[in-house]
């Protein structure tokens, strides 16, 4: 399988607090995506990184990447109730002779108290 | 316009029902596709149109048939379902390759 693992799986912080989750992935890349799922609807895209790249930024959000380990991370800082959801990573492969297969990770569930 | 959407949002059948799900963008994505959702776990790719032809097909079982009338329109015709089909079924579409993907707010089936 091409799916990424990500820890952990659940995750509950105070608001206010950091939130860090990882992402490891088995073959090499073309891009790493992050997205947002609030319970039982559409995933809602973050931020995507490409395999040149080792970290960017979008608003609250930071994704680093580390390719010789085959791995990301994704912090979002002063977490808000509203960040309350599940957290995906989704690879795209160069094996892919479409470019258009992602495959997502098994995701983290992050609650945030208010 | 930056919306996919997806009808019906609820859809009950039973295993010897034949039903179809929508999918529609308007955002000129030439790339468009099917994935399903099991709770608690991640989507899983389902299909792949690429320009209106069929790219990608990840072994799905022929009770599920893809169509894709124009290049706004994904339809998933559903035929003799297994209760174990019962998912969240979620379109998506990209302006191309390698680009982010845009989802609907999926149907959710239930097959009895």
């Amino acid at each position: 399988s091409q799916q990424g693992e990500e820890d952990p799986q659940a995750l509950s912080i105070q608001e206010g607090e950091n939130a860090t989750m990882n992402c490891s992935y088995k073959t090499s890349i073309n891009n790493l995506q992050w997205y947002r799922q609030n319970s039982g609807r559409g995933l809602v895209h973050l931020i995507l990184i490409r395999s040149n790249e080792r970290e960017k930024h979008s608003g609250r959000l930071r994704v680093t990447l580390d390719t010789s380990k085959k791995s990301s991370s994704l912090l979002i800082t002063a977490s808000r109730a509203a960040d309350t959801a599940s957290y995906f990573c989704a690879t795209d492969h160069p094996s892919s002779n479409t470019g258009n297969q992602f495959y997502f990770g098994t995701g983290t569930s992050l609650t945030v108290i208010p | 316009d930056t919306e996919v959407t997806q009808t019906p949002k609820h859809l009950v059948m039973g295993m010897t029902n034949k039903k179809s799900l929508k999918c529609e963008q308007h955002m000129g994505h030439r790339a468009m596709y099917w994935y399903k959702q099991k709770a608690k776990k991640p989507p899983e790719l389902m299909f792949v149109y690429s320009y209106e032809k069929l790219s990608i097909n990840e072994s799905v079982p022929s009770r599920f048939s893809p169509e894709c009338p124009n290049s706004s329109l994904l339809n998933l015709h559903l035929h003799a379902l297994q209760p174990e089909d019962s998912a969240l079924y979620l379109c998506a579409s990209s302006r191309w390759r390698r680009e982010k993907l845009f989802f609907g707010s999926g149907t959710q089936l239930s097959v009895l």
